[in-house]
């Protein structure tokens, strides 16, 4: 079967950096995407690693180690809307995404 | 261009009751999911479609629950004889095809409630 461990909650300050760790154990593993949810929303898609390495995309960076089978999520200049639930999930090839319980994460002024 | 839609937003019902859910995936998107999301919980796969069949039903709790894609468009989720622990939020997204990096989009969701 497949596992993801990521922390429950995590809070930071505005304008600070955050990185949101996961670490998985599946089989077939083909990358990891990270979500956003606000509370009562849907989840959105923020970013997906294939390879090792890291991928950038404006306040938000993510990175894979295949070796380590971990992944963690940075957010940079935190800001109060970016407080949600973060999500890492796999891709295994076999079944669609799995996803981890979520990270909630607070930014307080 | 609107995004995924899923009807109702909320449905309430008795135990024992059949419902039927309903997602609108975005047009020209193949790949149809349907995930339920408990509280504190990540969505958790329940079906697979790649156009009208399901290619992964897998994760379908028992048979209680079905899914149907006739035109490879709208789906619906049905579930026969809810229990309680039916409830949740139920997820729908799609995506252009199935494979590697595709970005899912996802519906705001039905929250289902079991009496």
């Amino acid at each position: 079967g497949q596992s993801l461990e990521q922390p429950s909650e995590v809070t930071a300050v505005e304008g600070a950096i955050v990185q949101i760790n996961c670490t998985y154990q599946t089989s077939g593993f083909y990358g990891l995407s990270w979500y956003q949810q606000h509370d009562g929303g849907a989840p959105t898609f923020l970013s997906y690693n294939g390879l090792d390495g890291l991928e950038e995309t404006g306040r938000f960076s993510s990175f894979l180690s295949r070796s380590d089978s971990y992944g963690y999520l940075l957010l940079q200049e935190l800001q109060m809307k970016d407080s949600a639930s973060y999500f890492c999930a796999v891709h295994t090839g076999n079944t669609p995404l799995v996803f981890g319980k979520g990270t909630r994460l607070s930014v307080i002024a | 261009g609107a995004g995924v839609s899923q009807t109702p937003s909320n449905k309430v019902t008795e135990k024992g009751k059949y419902v039927e859910l309903r997602c609108d995936p975005i047009s020209g998107h193949t790949a149809l999911y349907w995930y339920r999301q408990s509280l504190g919980q990540g969505p958790e796969f329940l079906i697979y479609f790649q156009g009208t069949g399901a290619a992964d039903d897998s994760g379908l709790p028992n048979d209680r629950f079905f899914a149907v894609r006739p035109e490879g468009s709208v789906s619906t989720l049905k579930i026969q004889r809810t229990e309680r622990g039916d409830s949740a939020v139920y997820l729908c997204a799609s995506s252009l095809k199935r494979t590697g990096d595709n970005e899912q989009f996802f519906g705001p969701g039905t929250r289902l409630t079991v009496l």
